[in-house]
């Protein structure tokens, strides 16, 4: 079955510092890549996405890039802030299922 | 923002009642999702809806089941609570089964079993 395998964290950076967040996927067909961000005591709220082979999702200095040849996803942003500390979630949604598979998540701390 | 709403946002129940929580939408979405979230775990899914009266299990439903008898409200129940069904709970909703759908979430429901 579909699924997605995100580097453990928590992830601890200092402001300012370069953030990569990898992930990879399996899924059958062609599926749509997602990345969402979970703030403390908050639901999940869609980060950015790509819904094909070298589309590149950019929101908020995020940036991710679908590489159907390594099958991977991973996120980047060239400066984290104290604010971007979260929970970050790598998810696909493959078009014969339409159930979105999540990644168990990646805690990002960030200190000034 | 999507309109979802879950209720209550917290509860604390005691080992072996009933408990029922419901998530409403104001988007008309056809698919509805719970999920629990637990450390290590990160999201796993529960059940899920695919329409009026259309639900199916997902990979953790064992001890839950679901109802939805609207588009807009989908009830997960907790037939007899136990300790291990402590956990936040989030519902989602996707609009179409195409292969570009995010998913929205509600805020989450934290649910403590005593």
């Amino acid at each position: 079955g579909d699924s997605v395998t995100q580097m453990e964290g928590p992830v601890t950076l200092s402001e300012e510092a370069f953030l990569t967040i990898n992930c990879t996927y399996t899924a059958t067909g062609y599926p749509s890549l997602f990345w969402y961000v979970q703030y403390p005591g908050e639901g999940l709220q869609l980060l950015l996405k790509a819904t094909k082979a070298d589309d590149k999702g950019s929101n908020k200095g995020f940036e991710a890039t679908y590489r159907k040849e390594t099958t991977s996803f991973h996120l980047e942003k060239g400066s984290v802030q104290v604010s971007d500390s979260a929970v970050y979630f790598c998810a696909l949604s493959a078009g014969g299922s339409y159930i979105p598979t999540f990644g168990r998540g990646t805690s990002l701390i960030v200190h000034p | 923002d999507a309109g979802i709403t879950q209720s209550p946002r917290h509860k604390v129940t005691e080992t072996g009642t009933p408990v029922t929580l419901r998530c409403h939408q104001t988007e008309n979405h056809r698919y509805m999702y719970w999920y629990r979230q637990d450390p290590g775990h990160g999201l796993r899914l529960i059940h899920y809806s695919y329409g009026v009266k259309d639900t199916d299990k997902g990979e953790v439903s064992d001890g839950y089941s679901v109802s939805r008898s609207k588009t807009e409200d989908f009830l997960l129940t907790l037939e007899s609570a136990t300790s291990s069904q402590t956990s936040v709970y989030f519902c989602a909703i996707s609009e179409t089964p195409q292969g570009n759908t995010e998913a929205f979430f509600g805020q989450g429901t934290r649910l403590t079993v005593v």
